[in-house]
């Protein structure tokens, strides 16, 4: 696609209940990452794929939280039983093998609120 | 340990003051530093990379190995130049964490008419 593209746009779910957030990166781009940002944080990392594999998932905060990716195509990020805290904007960006000396082109986000 | 800070979070100039954005970081190594930009209902997006010595939209940043900083400047500011910039920064070489971006918790930018 032209953009990555992330959906839904905004999930408004119970405590207690799992979603699902998934993000669509640009074609060829082989690395793809997710970054949660709370309310007036910066960006935290959560997770980076390379291809299907995931080198580093260190920014998992719980084993609540897991993603995968097909191939170089969609990821998804789930949520399990999900927390107040786990309110806030979830951004997913993709770049080439080595994007990172070009920066990420990020998906305008998906926002979770926890009610 | 990689860290971006941004000791503003809030910055308030006049439409054709100067406007200066800190920030600064802590890394061992060589970093590779970056500007993002967030206007107003938009995705975030890239503005400049420190590597290409670039200037866009008027905008430049210089690498101060010596004081660890990356801050990003502007002669005249204009209004259209108020968003939320984010300084980034990842580490180099072929192994440890060289892919993944650290970010700043960013400045809000608000040019006044």
């Amino acid at each position: 696609g032209a953009g990555v593209s992330q959906s839904p746009s905004n999930k408004v779910t119970e405590k207690g209940k799992d979603v699902e957030l998934r993000c669509d990166p640009i074609s060829g781009h082989t690395a793809l990452y997710w970054y949660r940002q709370r309310l007036g944080q910066g960006l935290e990392f959560l997770i980076y794929f390379q291809g299907n594999s995931a080198p580093d998932k260190s920014g998992l905060p719980s084993d609540r939280f897991s993603a995968e990716r097909t191939g170089e195509s969609v990821s998804t990020l789930t949520i399990q039983r999900t927390q107040q805290e786990d309110s806030a904007v979830y951004l997913c960006a993709s770049s080439l093998i080595r994007g990172r000396l070009y920066g990420y082109t990020f998906g305008s986000g998906t926002r979770l609120t926890v009610v | 340990a990689q860290r971006v800070t941004q000791p503003e979070k809030l910055l308030s100039v006049f439409k054709g003051a100067p406007v200066e954005l800190k920030c600064n970081y802590s890394y061992s190594g060589s970093p590779e530093l970056f500007w993002y930009v967030q206007y107003s209902r938009q995705r975030l997006q890239l503005l400049l990379r420190h590597i290409s010595r670039e200037s866009i939209k008027g905008f430049t940043a210089d690498l101060n190995k010596g004081e660890t900083s990356f801050h990003l400047k502007k002669p005249f500011a204009q209004e259209e130049d108020s968003a939320m910039y984010y300084c980034a920064l990842s580490g180099s070489g072929s192994g440890g964490s060289n892919y993944k971006l650290t970010f700043g918790k960013g400045t809000l930018l608000t040019v006044n008419p």
